[in-house]
């Protein structure tokens, strides 16, 4: 089975533009999160849906902005970029289970470089 | 203020030996805790995850302890290899923050032949 699939794999952006980045998560995985890893950092929660609705908001402005999608796939954009958004993008699928343990399968990440 | 810290130096040790890693946390009462691996460039992978009602769990050469008293998780890996190179992640999941997942920065550890 193929696991989460996230595309670009690599993108490069000058200040001010904006990037939607996609993820696909692992088949009947209904829930997708996103997380921001600076160098040096662990992963950043900045958003979860769960059948196509904001389940979490991380401490994240407004630039950032994600959807899903009825086949459980995600994009994720970000508006007005600045060169701090400048960082390794996760995607994360997961499938609640019980007591809401949520184990998080993660992609490969889209590294995104922002000049 | 909340934190979790993990051991920030990287971990170097001989190849056989047991590699035990730190994660501490403050303000935080997590219901879970979860340790991932991660590779240069690529996504954290899931290793193990350990409940507040549980104090140990063990996964092949991996073995998990949290103690929720002393608010610090320690994971082992016993008879480590070259190929446990990596940085490994603590997690948390807190009811008080709508079971999101917090993240510590990671400890590189490094296994020599």
């Amino acid at each position: 089975d193929a696991g989460v699939t996230q595309s670009p794999t690599h993108l490069i952006k000058t200040r001010g533009q904006q990037v939607t980045l996609r993820c696909s998560p692992i088949s009947g995985h209904k829930s997708v999160s996103w997380y921001q890893q600076v160098l040096g950092q662990g992963p950043q929660f900045i958003f979860q849906y769960y059948e196509k609705e904001e389940r979490g908001r991380g401490n994240f402005p407004d630039r950032f902005s994600a959807r899903q999608f009825p086949n459980y796939s995600s994009e994720l954009n970000v508006n007005a970029l600045l060169l701090g958004d400048s960082a390794l993008y996760l995607c994360a699928s997961s499938s609640p289970g019980l007591a809401g343990t949520e184990t998080q399968y993660f992609g490969p990440g889209t590294r995104l470089l922002v000049l | 203020s909340q934190k979790i810290e993990q051991n920030s130096e990287a971990l170097n040790i001989q190849e056989g030996k047991t590699a035990t890693l730190t994660c501490n946390y403050t303000n935080y009462s997590p219901a879970y805790l979860q340790w991932y691996r991660q590779d240069p460039g690529r996504g954290p992978v899931f290793l193990l995850l350990i409940r507040e009602n549980e104090k140990e769990k063990r996964k092949e050469r991996l073995k998990v302890t949290f103690d929720t008293t002393l608010k610090q998780s320690l994971f082992h890996i016993t008879a480590s290899q070259p190929a446990d190179s990596a940085t490994y992640l603590c997690a948390l999941e807190s009811e008080e923050y709508g079971n999101k997942l917090v993240f510590g920065a990671g400890t590189i550890l490094r296994v020599k032949s």
